[in-house]
């Protein structure tokens, strides 16, 4: 079946700007993840949404950073007011519950 | 808090020799799961193994397994013959029931042949 799917793969964008990176998650899964991971290095959780659930958001770094999830499934990730310390890989993945995790491929983010 | 440390930051093998890549963890709760997941320079995620805190018996699948020491909280993951694929950076990562799955920093595995 359909993987976690990530949108854009790639974005290039100016400092200052503003950037929606989008998550389609697997159908049915009930947990949705959002990590960051600059180079070589490892995974920095930012916010996690389970059901119904208010989203743990005690991972986003800055009040530029905000994600929302629509009716159970897709999810933006929002920056705004880009910096180049925002350039990293962002991964999204899915889960039923607490299981395994699924993950997309990620959207490459380069602040220029 | 939970808290995940993986203090290698590089480990090197020959092929077809066994592996142990350490993992240790700090948690309160007594329900909790661990994770390794594989990491190749495609970027790639890909999940290796899990152990749940109340199961009573090490994980394993296929040349993965989990060497679980609940006492001294450590879930150290053992590759057996190594391969020139596995060469990649492998990650541990807890998760306490319902909370978000946390990661280590990782370890970069080269196996040479």
């Amino acid at each position: 079946g359909a993987g976690v799917s990530q949108s854009p793969s790639n974005k290039v964008t100016e400092k200052g700007k503003d950037v929606e990176l989008r998550c389609d998650p697997i159908s049915g899964h009930t947990a949705l993840y959002w990590y960051r991971q600059s180079l070589g290095q490892g995974l920095e959780f930012l916010i996690y949404f389970q059901g119904n659930s208010a989203p743990d958001k005690s991972g986003l770094p800055s009040d530029r950073f905000s994600a929302e999830r629509t009716g159970g499934s897709v999810s933006t990730l929002t920056i705004q007011r880009t910096q180049q310390e925002d350039s990293a890989v962002y991964l999204c993945a899915s889960s039923l519950y607490d299981s395994a995790l699924h993950f997309g491929n990620g959207t490459r983010l380069t602040v220029t | 808090a939970q808290k995940i440390t993986q203090t290698q930051p590089g480990m090197f093998v020959q092929e077809k020799e066994a592996v142990t890549l350490d993992c240790t963890y700090d948690t309160s709760d007594p329900s909790y799961g661990l994770f390794w997941y594989k990491q190749p320079s495609s970027g790639e995620m890909i999940f290796l193994i899990y152990q749940g805190s109340y199961d009573q018996q090490n994980a394993t699948e296929g040349r993965y397994s989990l060497n679980f020491q609940k006492a001294r909280k450590s879930a150290n993951l053992v590759i057996s013959a190594s391969q020139l694929g596995d060469s990649a950076m492998y990650f541990c990562a807890m998760r306490e029931w319902g909370t978000a799955l946390i990661f280590g920093k990782g370890t970069t595995l080269s196996v040479s042949s």
